[in-house]
């Protein structure tokens, strides 16, 4: 198993631009979410999904939207990018919703300018 | 919101000392987790806690939920070079509406001098 994968590992993109941010699992998860790492700021958590067709807004969603088409797919889509939109994005999955541990992708470290 | 407070956001130690980091919440938990994240990497799962009062050890781990489940810490015992990095607790509220959303602390960043 793969487990969670991310792509791209790394992006830059000018204020404005919109882009995909891709997340998959192979694990068969029900529960995938997004959540964005800024320095001492911990992981908020951005959108998450309990099953296909099903999601909803975390703490912080505004300028990001997502779709679960499939249980192993979960992209995160960024509007109109902002600089105040520049972290580290991380995917994770899990077999249930939070009372289950979560499995973390490698991550994208996202620069506006 | 749910708000979890963890402290303190740094800690140096020498290698061989203790470390504790802790969570607070102002409102009861269903349950915690506990996660660590190397330099440059990602999270990666150490435990969940469920029940009041519980105490959990690996190795030279020590994990505690308070009996009000209101807190937890995480206790590391003659800590070595490898325990570098940053953790984090996580955690739901009891009896809310947000089912799914878990809540991370805002992690500790643990250094380890040889």
């Amino acid at each position: 198993n793969a487990g969670v994968t991310q792509t791209p590992k790394f992006q830059v993109l000018k204020t404005g631009q919109s882009m995909t941010l891709q997340c998959a699992q192979d694990m068969n998860h029900e529960y995938m979410s997004w959540y964005r790492q800024d320095p001492g700021m911990g992981l908020r958590l951005i959108h998450y999904s309990v099953g296909a067709g099903i999601t909803d807004q975390g703490e912080v969603p505004n300028g990001y939207n997502v779709s679960r088409s499939t249980t192993e797919d979960f992209p995160l889509r960024l509007l109109s990018a902002a600089p105040s939109q520049t972290s580290v994005y991380f995917c994770a999955s899990s077999p249930g919703a939070a009372t289950y541990e979560q499995y973390f992708g490698p991550g994208t470290r996202l620069t506006v300018t | 919101g749910q708000q979890v407070m963890q402290i303190p956001q740094y800690q140096h130690v020498q290698e061989g000392e203790d470390f504790t980091t802790y969570c607070n919440s102002s409102t009861t938990l269903s349950n915690i987790q506990w996660y660590k994240q190397r330099p440059g990497g990602h999270p990666v799962f150490l435990i969940q806690l469920v029940k009041s009062g519980e105490v959990k050890k690996q190795k030279r781990l020590t994990f505690q939920f308070g009996e009000a489940k209101k807190n937890s810490s995480l206790h590391i015992t003659a800590t070595q070079t490898t325990d570098v990095g940053t953790y984090f607790c996580a955690a739901r509220n009891a009896g809310g509406t947000s089912y799914g959303k878990l809540t991370f602390g805002q992690g500790t960043i643990l250094t380890v001098h040889p």
